[in-house]
C-alpha cells in the first residue's frame, strides 16, 4: 500500500514558470516531510524539510505548502530554471525514524 | 554532511551471475542502507545494514538473493545474485547523520544492466 502519493509523474514547465508537485499522505503519525532532488547520474539530496507545525516554509525559490488537515504538502519552485530539471521526490517519516516512505517521484523539465 | 562513494558507478552483467556493490562513507556512521530505484520508479528500500549483526531485510527482499556485509561503520557492500533481467537497476547507498536529523545522504549510485 503507498503511503504518499505523488503528482504528476511528469512536469514540463517553461523558464521563469511556477512548478508544483503535489504530495498526499496517509498516516498521521508522519512529522516529517522533506523533498529530495535527483539530477541525472547522481544520488537524491535533500532539497528542504517541513514539519507539521508549520504550514509553509520557504528556502529561496523553492516552498512547500503544508495542509495538516487534508493531510496534503505541495513543492513550489518559483521562477523555474533549467537548471531545475531534476526528478523530485517527496518524502514522509515519523518519530524519529530515519527511514522516510518516498513517493513515486516527478521528472521536470524546465525548457529555457 | 557525509560523502559517500559507491563502486562500480555502472556495470553490464550476464544472466545468472553475481556483482558486489561497494559503499565507503568518509566518517563513521551507524545507519546504512541500500535502496533500489528501477526505471521511472520510486526509491524502495533492500535492507538497513547494521555494523556488527545481520542486516534488516525490508519485505520482499531475502537475504539469498541480497547478502549484505557491513564490517565496519564507515563500509558496507551489497551483492546482487544470481542475477536475471529483472534486477536491471540503480542499487543506492544511503546513511543517516545525526540524532532524530531524519535526513539521508546518498550515493550516486550503481547502475546495474543485466542481459
Amino acid at each position: 500500500q503507498q503511503q504518499v502519493k505523488q503528482s504528476p509523474q511528469s512536469l514540463i514547465v517553461q523558464k521563469g514558470g511556477i512548478s508544483i508537485i503535489n504530495c498526499a499522505y496517509e498516516n498521521t503519525a508522519f512529522d516529517y516531510f522533506p523533498w529530495y532532488q535527483q539530477f541525472p547520474g547522481k544520488g537524491p539530496a535533500l532539497l528542504i524539510a517541513i514539519r507539521p507545525d508549520v504550514s509553509e516554509k520557504k528556502e529561496g525559490r523553492f516552498t512547500i505548502s503544508f495542509n495538516k488537515s487534508a493531510k496534503q504538502f505541495s513543492l513550489h519552485i518559483m521562477d523555474s530554471q533549467p537548471g531545475d530539471s531534476a526528478t523530485y521526490f517527496c518524502a514522509a517519516s515519523m518519530g524519529g525514524s530515519y527511514i522516510p516512505t518516498f513517493g513515486r517521484g516527478t521528472s521536470l523539465i524546465v525548457h529555457p | 554532511s557525509a560523502v559517500i562513494s559507491q563502486k562500480p558507478s555502472r556495470d553490464i552483467c550476464q544472466r545468472g551471475t553475481s556483482l558486489t556493490i561497494q559503499c565507503q562513507v568518509d566518517s563513521q556512521v551507524t545507519m546504512m542502507f541500500w535502496y533500489r530505484q528501477q526505471p521511472g520508479q520510486s526509491l524502495t528500500l533492500i535492507a538497513t545494514a547494521n555494523q556488527g549483526s545481520e542486516a534488516t531485510y525490508e519485505s520482499g527482499f531475502v537475504i539469498d538473493k541480497f547478502p549484505i556485509s557491513r564490517p565496519n561503520l564507515t563500509f558496507s557492500t551489497l551483492t546482487v545474485s544470481n542475477m536475471s533481467p529483472e534486477d536491471s537497476s540503480i542499487y543506492l547507498c544511503s546513511v543517516a547523520l545525526g540524532s532524530g536529523a531524519n535526513v539521508l545522504t546518498f550515493g550516486a549510485g550503481s547502475r546495474l544492466t543485466v542481459l
